[in-house]
């Protein structure tokens, strides 16, 4: 099915230790995102990028960076883990007029 | 800048109630406004959406109209069922050199009991 991948689906880290979330979606979009979702703060903009070639930094960049391989690709590094980065990650990607589709998530638990 | 409220959960109704869930956004241009909807475990997905004033967006039994005098987008459904049960999120999409971006309020959870 046509759609955004994100893999992995669960990660559990040790703080300090790094790791790289990957997104990719095969619908010829050419914005993509990265949120993090966490309970009563809704969903909070991480990174984005508006076409490939380009990322910009969203409400809640710290301690992320991101890459945005291709047009297919975009993906999430955590450099040094830390427990406030316990969340569910969700990718997504746009093009035009439309709304995003959104990946699945990843629940990402730092211990 | 843009955001959205919308009305604070968690809404708990009986099966076949009415729902309406509140939305209101910044008034910055003439965003195209959306709902989405999750289900527990899985990601966002679209329910409808409403690009300019007084249009109505719908789908699966839920209705929303883009109400510019108010700047509101509240979404109704005439009879809920238990499988409605999930998180909504109203949108709207950004203003300037933004406009791909959407803006989200932080979620209404519901539960609908049989």
């Amino acid at each position: 099915n046509a759609g955004v991948t994100q893999t992995p689906k669960f990660q559990v880290l040790k703080t300090g230790q790094s790791m790289t979330l990957q997104c990719a979606q095969d619908m010829n979009h050419n914005s993509m995102y990265w949120y993090r979702q966490d309970p009563g703060m809704g969903l909070r903009l991480i990174y984005y990028s508006a076409s490939e070639g380009t990322t910009d930094k969203g409400e809640v960049p710290n301690g992320y960076n991101v890459s945005r391989l291709n047009k297919r690709e975009f993906s999430l590094r955590l450099e040094s883990a830390a427990p406030s980065q316990t969340s569910v990650y969700f990718c997504a990607s746009s093009e035009g007029e439309r709304g995003y589709t959104f990946g699945s998530g990843t629940r990402l638990t730092v211990v | 800048g843009d955001s959205v409220t919308q009305m604070e959960g968690p809404v708990t109704l009986s099966e076949e109630a009415f729902l309406t869930i509140n939305c209101t956004y910044t008034a910055t241009g003439y965003p195209s406004l959306f709902w989405y909807v999750q289900y527990p475990g899985e990601g966002l997905q679209l329910l409808l959406k409403a690009t300019k004033a007084d249009d109505k967006g719908s789908n699966k039994g839920f209705e929303a109209t883009y109400r510019k005098e108010t700047t509101s987008f509240h979404l109704e459904k005439g009879s809920v069922q238990v499988s409605d049960s999930a998180v909504y999120f109203c949108a709207r999409r950004g203003s300037g050199g933004s406009n791909y971006k959407l803006t989200f309020g932080k979620g209404t959870l519901l539960t609908v009991n049989p």
